[in-house]
């Protein structure tokens, strides 16, 4: 089963506007990671929030992180066409297997 | 690149029939981690192994089972394929067995027919 949920679940913008992606989740977690994969390849790690953060930066990225709400944004600012993929957030829980549980991602189309 | 490689790129089987799917973790990363994606949906954890032993297990059949070597390198094998065995499977590998940054090959993607 999914442990998260991505909303929107596909997101058309121009170049050069802002992307923002909501992620919720239903358990207690470690840490909470975003991913983008590019035509059903294999999946880049973008960044990492741990449940102690409440905010992180990586170049054009910014990820919130609100563990009372149990959900997560990303955001993908000055957006290029390059950015055009899907992306997963996928959260790290306390339960069972050290395992990585994805959601069903949000497909970015950036238009030129 | 993230330095994880997977053989082959694409497979195509029929129902019944068994696979490997085989991938190359980076060097000094101890754990590895299978997952399963169907068209569409985000990937789906099936196991992990960490110095060669399980170290977790999804939900997935037994007929889904694993191998890791000392050499960083790894085998998924699933016995009697079924139709809905037809997806991309992905290797991930990190340095270990917590669960930080995992870094993904390319996949794999078995048809089933």
């Amino acid at each position: 089963s999914q442990q998260g949920e991505e909303d929107p679940q596909a997101l058309s913008i121009q170049e050069g506007e802002n992307a923002t992606m909501n992620c919720s989740y239903k358990t207690s977690i470690n840490n909470l990671q975003w991913y983008r994969q590019n035509s059903g390849r294999g999946l880049v790690h973008l960044i990492l929030i741990r449940s102690n953060e409440r905010e992180k930066h990586s170049g054009r990225l910014r990820v919130t992180l609100d563990t009372s709400k149990k959900s997560s944004s990303l955001l993908i600012t000055a957006s290029r066409a390059a950015d055009t993929a899907s992306y997963f957030c996928a959260t790290d829980t306390f339960q069972g297997a050290q395992k990585l549980v994805f959601g069903q991602g949000t497909r970015l189309t950036i238009n030129p | 690149e993230t330095g994880v490689t997977q053989s082959p790129t694409h497979l195509i089987k029929t129902r019944g029939q068994q696979v490997t799917l085989r991938c190359s973790s980076q060097s000094g990363h101890n754990t590895v981690s299978w997952y399963q994606q169907a068209l569409g949906q985000g990937p789906q954890f099936i196991f992990q192994y960490y110095r060669e032993e399980e170290n977790g297990r999804g939900n997935f059949p037994p007929r889904f089972s694993g191998l890791q070597f000392p050499n960083y390198s790894s085998e998924l094998n699933v016995n009697a394929l079924e139709l809905d065995d037809s997806a991309l499977y992905l290797c991930a590998s990190s340095p270990g067995s917590s669960v930080d940054t995992q870094y993904f090959g390319p996949g794999t993607r078995l048809t089933v027919l």
